[in-house]
């Protein structure tokens, strides 16, 4: 079964440098999300992207964050200046034509900023 | 963010019985919900969805009830299975048009214990 991919599954990093979490959507989506969860927390919505340019942002989507589909495979999130509040599950997710379809969800980048 | 909640963080139930997780809303736009799966270290899993036209869905041992005047909707497992324990939990979005991302609104979550 198709699936969404996420790397790295763990990205340690220094707070005020930059990092880039990678998504490989399911190849025939159009809908792509990025979400996060800090621990302890609700999943919450950050950005979603569609006809290449994003569609909707969350209030935590601000100038420090950045989204990419820089190919026909790859959705990236950029995170610049990095706070030890980004420490977080970062999870991608992508959704087929239609309505009422459903998001499915990569298996998350744990950020740890230190 | 209290769009979406549930209100059980825990639920333990005997294998072989029904699992009943409950999930309320609040906005009245809301008109998809899901149920997501989710084991340590994975990436929440697509289970089931009903849109608001209907008011039950059913998927193998799965079913959705969705009752729009409570705005309440409900997941029962039948019958329950060890393999079933993880954290569940429930998503909505409203559609506004096709250009728009369908954000997913989550609640906090019901962990699942199935016991032998």
């Amino acid at each position: 079964e198709p699936e969404v991919t996420q790397t790295p599954s763990h990205q340690v990093t220094q707070m005020g440098q930059e990092v880039i979490l990678r998504c490989v959507p399911i190849s025939n989506h159009l809908y792509f999300y990025w979400y996060r969860q800090i621990l302890g927390q609700k999943v919450e919505f950050l950005v979603s992207f569609y006809n290449n340019e994003i569609s909707e942002k969350s209030e935590i989507f601000d100038d420090q964050f950045s989204v990419e589909r820089p190919d026909g495979s790859n959705f990236t999130l950029k995170i610049r200046s990095t706070k030890l509040e980004d420490s977080a599950m970062y999870f991608c997710a992508s959704k087929g034509q239609g309505i009422w379809q459903p998001q499915h969800f990569g298996d998350g980048t744990r950020l740890s900023i230190l | 963010d209290q769009q979406v909640k549930q209100n059980s963080p825990s639920l333990s139930v005997q294998e072989g019985r029904i699992s009943i997780l409950n999930c309320d809303y609040t906005n009245s736009m809301f008109d998809y919900f899901l149920w997501y799966k989710k084991y340590p270290a994975e990436g929440p899993t697509f289970l089931i969805s009903i849109s608001s036209i209907k008011d039950k869905n059913e998927d193998g041992r799965f079913t959705v009830f969705l009752n729009k005047s409570a705005k309440h909707l409900s997941l029962h497992i039948v019958p329950s299975q060890p393999g079933d324990s993880a954290v569940y939990f429930c998503a909505a979005s409203a559609f506004f048009d096709y250009n728009a991302g369908n954000m997913l609104t989550f609640g906090g979550g019901t962990r699942l214990m199935v016991k032998p």
